[in-house]
């Protein structure tokens, strides 16, 4: 059992690149999560989503864009990299409804953006 | 609005207790606790839901005070494996964010 997978482990982009951050689950979780860590910081929200086709911004939603066709899946977009998104991020997902449940998180990508 | 965790770091000597708090301005519905070492992901520690009781796992316990909206982690005859940076975590009401505190420091020390 996988739980949650994200790919590419380590990037580092261009200001002004675009890129995927890619996020599987294989536990049919409904509800799941982007957060980005800067360093020595907490975990932020980014977007989550409740669902296949449902999304919504979390705390720090610019210069990301998500998508949500199929439960198991959840990439996060940046267009237009800049160095402020230099951040480790961190996917999650969960089971229940009303967060009843624990959040598994993925093993994170680090992003450098130079 | 995120939740506010105190004290930001604490360090402590092997066996020795620390409580970590975390509040709300919100009303609370579920509090999370998660446990992250440099470099790795968050992991699970526990739950406290609205109405719910007091959680334990091994020496490790938690509280949920719903009127004060506030949650306390208890660490109990801590062990060097307790280090990391301990986060909470909480619901809004209709359980779909789940957004977290800055986070708490804790070093262990033998």
């Amino acid at each position: 059992n996988a739980g949650v997978t994200q790919t590419p482990k380590f990037r580092i982009l261009k200001i002004g690149q675009s890129m995927t951050l890619q996020c599987t689950q294989d536990m049919n979780h409904n509800y799941m999560y982007w957060y980005r860590q800067d360093p020595g910081m907490g975990l932020k929200l980014i977007y989550y989503s409740v669902g296949a086709g449902i999304t919504d911004k979390g705390e720090v939603p610019n210069g990301y864009n998500v998508s949500r066709s199929t439960t198991e899946d959840f990439p996060l977009r940046l267009e237009l990299a800049a160095p402020s998104q230099t951040s480790v991020y961190f996917c999650a997902s969960s089971y229940s409804p009303g967060l009843n449940t624990e959040a598994f998180f993925g093993q994170g990508t680090r992003l450098t953006v130079v | 609005q995120q939740p506010v965790q105190s004290p930001q770091a604490v360090i402590l000597r092997e066996g020795e207790d620390a409580v970590i708090n975390c509040s709300s301005s919100k009303a609370l519905y579920s509090v999370h606790w998660y446990r992250q070492k440099h470099g790795e992901a968050p992991v699970f520690l526990m739950i406290l839901l609205k109405g719910g009781e007091q959680k334990g796992h091994e020496k490790i316990s938690a509280s949920f005070n719903e009127k004060k909206q506030q949650s306390s982690l208890y660490l109990t005859a801590s062990q060097l494996s307790y280090s990391g940076t301990y986060f909470c975590g909480t619901g809004d009401q209709y359980g779909n964010k789940l957004v977290f505190g800055a986070g708490t420091i804790l070093r262990v020390k033998s």
